[in-house]
């Protein structure tokens, strides 16, 4: 099916230790998205990749980086995880959607990351 | 800081009533978008409003823009206990060139009793 495939689902990481997270998508979407989402929260602006080749910084990019390695995929990876970076983390791809009628976003099912 | 704003933070009505909830931002956007998010689940895209446009309806759900206030509104009529949800409004809008981002508020937590 069409759409924005994240892995893993879920994970528990120790302190310190390091971890990617993986998006991909098949609409040769131009640009993509991580979101992180805290509990009562509405989603927050990690990265993203306007096009291959390019990624900009967006309201929460400390601990943070980020690789887009094709037009497909755009991956999230944490150096050295804290327990503030305990969140539920969101991939998403953006370009014109006929039937919303103007540039829209497709969203990952989310990815749950506990860190201890 | 977030773009989006909503109001009210919490909605708690009765199954059949109306439901309205506000969304206020703060710079020039290219659409609007409100999603709906079940405990612990993805979004689900609801409805998309242009900026030209003011007003756009799809099922029960309607939607009003005001970009002269920089506001929008979201109704649901009739209201199910399966609304039962948060409600975010996001907006799509440039930060230089083709660097377009989705911006969140903090959304509306609905509870609909039966």
């Amino acid at each position: 099916n069409a759409g924005v495939t994240q892995t893993p689902k879920f994970q528990v990481l120790k302190t310190g230790q390091s971890m990617t997270l993986q998006c991909a998508q098949d609409m040769n979407h131009n640009s993509m998205y991580w979101y992180r989402q805290d509990p009562g929260m509405g989603l927050r602006l990690i990265y993203y990749s306007a096009s291959e080749g390019t990624t900009d910084k967006g309201e929460v990019p400390n601990g943070y980086n980020v690789s887009r390695l094709n037009k497909r995929e755009f991956s999230l990876r944490l150096e050295s995880a804290a327990p503030s970076q305990t969140s539920v983390y969101f991939c998403a791809s953006r370009d014109r959607d006929r039937e919303r009628g103007d540039y829209g976003y497709t969203f990952g099912s989310g990815t749950r990351l506990t860190v201890v | 800081s977030q773009q989006g704003e909503e109001d009210p933070q919490a909605l708690s009505i009765q199954e059949g009533e109306n439901a309205t909830m506000n969304c206020s931002y703060k710079t020039s956007i290219n659409n609007l978008q409100w999603y709906r998010q079940n405990s612990g689940r993805g979004l689900v895209h609801l409805i998309l409003i242009r900026s030209n446009e003011r007003e756009k309806h799809s099922g029960r759900l309607r939607v009003t823009l005001d970009t002269s206030k920089k506001s929008s509104s979201l109704l649901i009529t009739a209201s199910r206990a399966a609304d039962t949800a948060s409600y975010f409004c996001a907006t799509d809008a440039s930060s230089g060139g083709s660097n377009y981002k989705l911006t969140f508020g903090k959304g509306t937590l609905l509870t609909v009793n039966p």
